[in-house]
């Protein structure tokens, strides 16, 4: 199975900073074939399913406040809130889909300082 | 709007056998499958399977091999996930996701969730 590794696992800020969640893979999940990395990032609130907010590592979901963006190729990949909201905290998961074994990150806590 | 709606919480003994329905809405079953995942008490989410409401094909996550079944039924737009010799270890809210019909991906339509509870 692919292992896909968060980092950190919490992370405190303070509102409107920026906040940088990393995401690294056992092996790459980058298709040549379709130039696609195979990596998307979900919110996840208390009580809640988890939202999708990002897939292909950087195409941001319909609806999805502009100030999530990801990027990253290969193995390694990240999740920037540009200016942190109140209504932003919740832990966040990185998936991978390039194996057709989908693997979840153990998730980050991000809350607000 | 597409939904995906489950029922409801379930508590059963340890060695018991569970199913969890998801109907959905809004969209043309066929053409789409179906991921379950599991996320236990305070913890992360786990992947368990996939099904393609398209060609019944499945794919089990390795650890509940020979425990999971997961079944569709495109006459009533509804996914079914079986999971028999249940363990307090079992204990978690259940997910259905939308996905894809021939490969698996990401989910942007979720349902709402199941509570299995497996204890004594």
């Amino acid at each position: 199975d692919i292992v896909m590794t968060q980092s950190p696992d919490s992370l405190a800020v303070s509102l409107g900073e920026r906040a940088t969640i990393n995401c690294k893979s056992s092996q790459s999940v980058f298709s040549s074939s379709h130039n696609k990395n195979y990596l998307a990032w979900y919110q996840q609130k208390p009580g809640q399913p988890p939202k999708l907010l990002i897939y292909w590592a950087s195409t941001r979901e319909f609806g999805v406040p502009d100030r999530f963006s990801g990027s990253g190729s290969g193995t390694e990949f990240t999740l920037t809130i540009s200016s942190l909201q109140a209504e932003d905290v919740a832990v966040y998961y990185c998936q991978q889909h390039y194996s057709t074994l989908i693997t979840f990150g153990q998730g980050t806590r991000l809350e607000y300082k | 709007q597409v939904q995906l709606v489950q029922s409801g919480a379930e508590v059963k003994r340890p060695g018991a056998s569970v199913k969890v329905s998801c109907k959905a809405s809004g969209y043309t079953f066929p053409t789409y499958g179906l991921s379950w995942v599991r996320q236990a008490p305070g913890q992360g989410l786990e992947w368990m399977g996939w099904i393609s409401a398209y060609n019944n094909n499945t794919k089990y996550a390795q650890k509940l091999q020979g425990r999971v079944t997961m079944t569709t039924d495109t006459a009533t737009s509804t996914g079914y996930m079986e999971l028999r010799s249940l363990r307090s270890d079992d204990t978690a809210v259940y997910y259905c996701a939308r996905d894809g019909a021939v490969y698996t991906g990401s989910y942007s339509v979720w349902g709402q969730g199941t509570l299995v509870t497996v204890s004594s």
